[in-house]
């Protein structure tokens, strides 16, 4: 398996401002993912974090209001711009480990925006 | 777009054999997973399976697949108040390089005593 670690695990912020989230995995990944999950339901794909190059976002999710970065194999940010009580939520990121195929999950970082 | 399916709410007595299913539409579906996220946590894999696969199973967890319906069902043995949660499955289809999880609604577990 995989270790991976999100920060912060929380926080609650003001509307207008910006969060960015850090996921940091102890094993080398092929593939790491961002998911939001707003209360009281499922996971929702935001983007696929590609190493290097630009995150490929899923319709209805943009670059601007969630800029990704990721470095390197291990490392990778999830900002959530100009926030609004609507993005609220808890924000996973998910890592696919080399030669397995299992996709194991971070602690999420829980956001409340006022 | 694929689609996966659940029921929401299933309730059973400790010890009792609890079984959670779900539907999905996506014929190229290549991995099945079924994930346990309890009150405050983040999600847990249980076990997954491959498509080529007709059961698999796991100490307490017995995973079925019905690759013509497109169902699949998560069977817990001996059900404990631990098990109360929410189960998640998912899917994902390797074969067109789509490695991200597509996620059902998920189906909240209550165990009575």
């Amino acid at each position: 398996s995989a270790v991976i670690s999100q920060k912060p695990s929380r926080d609650i912020c003001q509307r207008g401002t910006s969060l960015t989230i850090q996921c940091q995995v102890d094993s080398q990944v092929t593939m790491m993912f961002w998911y939001r999950q707003q209360p009281g339901q499922s996971l929702t794909l935001i983007a696929t974090a590609n190493q290097g190059s630009e995150a490929t976002y899923e319709s209805g999710f943009v670059i601007d209001k969630f800029p990704i970065s990721r470095p390197n194999l291990t490392f990778s940010t999830l900002t959530v711009s100009n926030m609004s009580p609507e993005d609220s939520s808890i924000y996973l990121c998910s890592v696919e480990v080399i030669g397995y195929n299992e996709q194991f999950f971070g602690p999420g970082t829980r956001l409340t925006v006022l | 777009g694929e689609d996966v399916e659940q029921s929401l709410f299933l309730s059973v007595r400790e010890g009792d054999s609890s079984v959670i299913n779900c539907t999905y539409t996506d014929s190229s579906s290549t991995y099945l997973y079924w994930y346990k996220q309890e009150p405050g946590a983040g999600l847990q894999l249980l076990t997954y399976i491959f498509s080529n696969m007709d059961m698999k199973q796991d100490q307490r967890l017995t995973v079925l697949l019905n690759k013509k319906d497109k169902h699949l069902s998560l069977r817990i043995a001996d059900t404990q108040t631990g098990d109360s949660a929410i189960y998640f499955c998912a899917e994902s289809d390797a074969d067109t390089g789509r490695r991200a999880l597509t996620f059902g609604s998920g189906t909240r577990l209550q165990v009575q005593p």
